[in-house]
């Protein structure tokens, strides 16, 4: 059974940083693209970034591009997301996806809230 | 970057009834496109991928259709389970936009 299990989010001051996990089972890890995905409260999902199986390619929205970098340990089965520079705006609940196509699943998500 | 606009964004329906949810693309995306549910204070569950394509486990009930810019998701006689918010999004290029999303309400 595949599982995601992202981990955290929290409180942080404006201009601060955290490092997102998201803990993979079920399924050959190193095979898979992995996402991220986010949510402003009561807003729609938004797009944030996707990483290649291996690593070596990563894709950012224009709006976290130079804040955020995706990353991810194979031999941990985890998948990273490290957000700087953290604004307002930035505040939603950030979801791990596996590969869109067959097979995708989603974390349950973790929720970073920006403020002072 | 590729805008995907979903109609309506918001439609009220009977347990039973058939609906009908467009996603445009606003250029041309061949048949990267998929379909995910969520419900209030839960995670998207993925749908449909390749415009068409049902994920394990999603009933039959789901249907989806489409290429190139415009597509759809058809859901036949509804179910109370139904009732819930569904985005569309685009996976040929990047940024992988998603729709506004289209919530059904009873």
């Amino acid at each position: 059974e595949v599982q995601l299990l992202e981990s955290g989010g929290g409180l942080v001051q404006p201009g601060g940083s955290l490092r997102l996990s998201c803990a993979a089972s079920g399924f050959t890890f190193s095979s898979y693209v992995m996402n991220w995905v986010r949510q402003a409260p009561g807003k729609g999902l938004e797009w944030v970034s996707t990483i290649s199986g291996s690593g070596g390619d990563t894709y950012y929205a224009g709006s976290v591009k130079g804040r955020f970098t995706i990353f991810r340990d194979n031999s941990k089965n985890t998948l990273y997301l490290q957000i700087n520079s953290l604004r307002a705006e930035d505040t939603a609940v950030y979801y791990c996806a596996k590969a869109w196509g067959s097979g995708n699943y989603w974390g349950q998500g973790t929720l970073v809230t920006v403020s002072s | 970057d590729i805008q995907m606009t979903q109609s309506p964004a918001s439609l009220s329906a009977s347990v039973g009834d058939r609906v009908t949810i467009t996603c445009r693309a606003s250029q041309g995306i061949s048949n990267y496109l998929a379909w995910f549910q969520q419900k209030p204070g839960k995670a998207p569950k993925s749908l449909i991928y390749a415009a068409n394509s049902l994920q394990d486990g999603v009933p039959l009930r789901f249907r989806a259709s489409g290429s190139g810019t415009d597509f759809t998701l058809t859901i036949t006689s509804l179910q109370p389970e139904d009732f819930a918010t569904y985005y569309c999004q685009q996976y040929k290029n990047y940024p992988h936009t998603f729709g506004q999303g289209t919530k059904l309400e009873i």
